[in-house]
């Protein structure tokens, strides 16, 4: 089944306590993508990855760090979280070959809290 | 920078009938996706229909539709014969087709299906 998955879905830490939610896809895409979600905000872009070793920020990027090693993950990497981090954290994935419908496919979803 | 607008915070229907979702976008681009994502209380996001901007002919999936006016920036949802599943927060995004790929999200609007 062609899916991104997301791990931890849920997750409550401390402030200044690093941590790290991954990001996987099966369906062999380039383009990955971080969202936060927060009330009233919609969804705002974190980082993203055009490929294996090519990553750059988004609107929101202040206080995160991304990786893409491997075509597949993109973990999303919290140094030293804040209680402003809290909110709920989407991985996405897309082609990017041409004739594509533009689709991006979403995880599940990460509840981060931030004590 | 593109935005996406939607200024119903909260609608309601009755079940059974028609619904329609607004949605506004600003952009000087010509060539670029609109999509309608559901986010139902699982918290998934759930493509709902998709819309290219060269396409003149507006999309449709079922009971839902769109009605995308290009020279008004404007792209609405109408939900048909509404069902209780259809209950949910609806997004709508926008896309550029080149450079970053990011979906530019509007702040949603929480649809109830009164039964």
């Amino acid at each position: 089944e062609a899916q991104v998955t997301q791990n931890p879905r849920y997750l409550i830490t401390v402030t200044g306590k690093k941590l790290t939610v991954t990001c996987s896809q099966n369906m062999n895409h380039e383009y990955m993508s971080w969202y936060r979600q927060d009330p009233g905000l919609g969804l705002r872009q974190i980082y993203y990855s055009m490929n294996v070793e090519v990553t750059d920020k988004g609107d929101v990027p202040e206080g995160y760090k991304v990786s893409r090693k491997e075509k597949r993950n993109f973990p999303l990497i919290l140094e030293s979280p804040s209680p402003n981090q809290t909110s709920l954290y989407f991985c996405a994935s897309s082609t990017l070959q041409r004739g594509g419908k533009g689709e991006q496919f979403f995880g599940p979803g990460t509840r981060l809290t931030v004590l | 920078a593109q935005t996406v607008t939607q200024s119903q915070p909260e609608m309601s229907v009755q079940e059974a009938e028609t619904v329609t979702l607004s949605c506004t976008y600003d952009t000087s681009e010509s060539d670029y996706y609109l999509f309608w994502y559901k986010q139902p209380p699982s918290r998934q996001m759930i493509l709902v229909i998709r819309q290219e901007a060269y396409k003149q002919q507006n999309a449709t999936e079922n009971r839902f539709s769109v009605n995308f006016q290009k020279a008004a920036k404007s792209f609405s949802l109408k939900i048909s014969d509404s069902q209780l599943g259809d209950a949910a927060m609806y997004f709508c995004a926008y896309r550029d087709n080149f450079g970053n790929e990011k979906l530019t999200f509007g702040t949603g609007t929480r649809l109830t299906i009164i039964p």
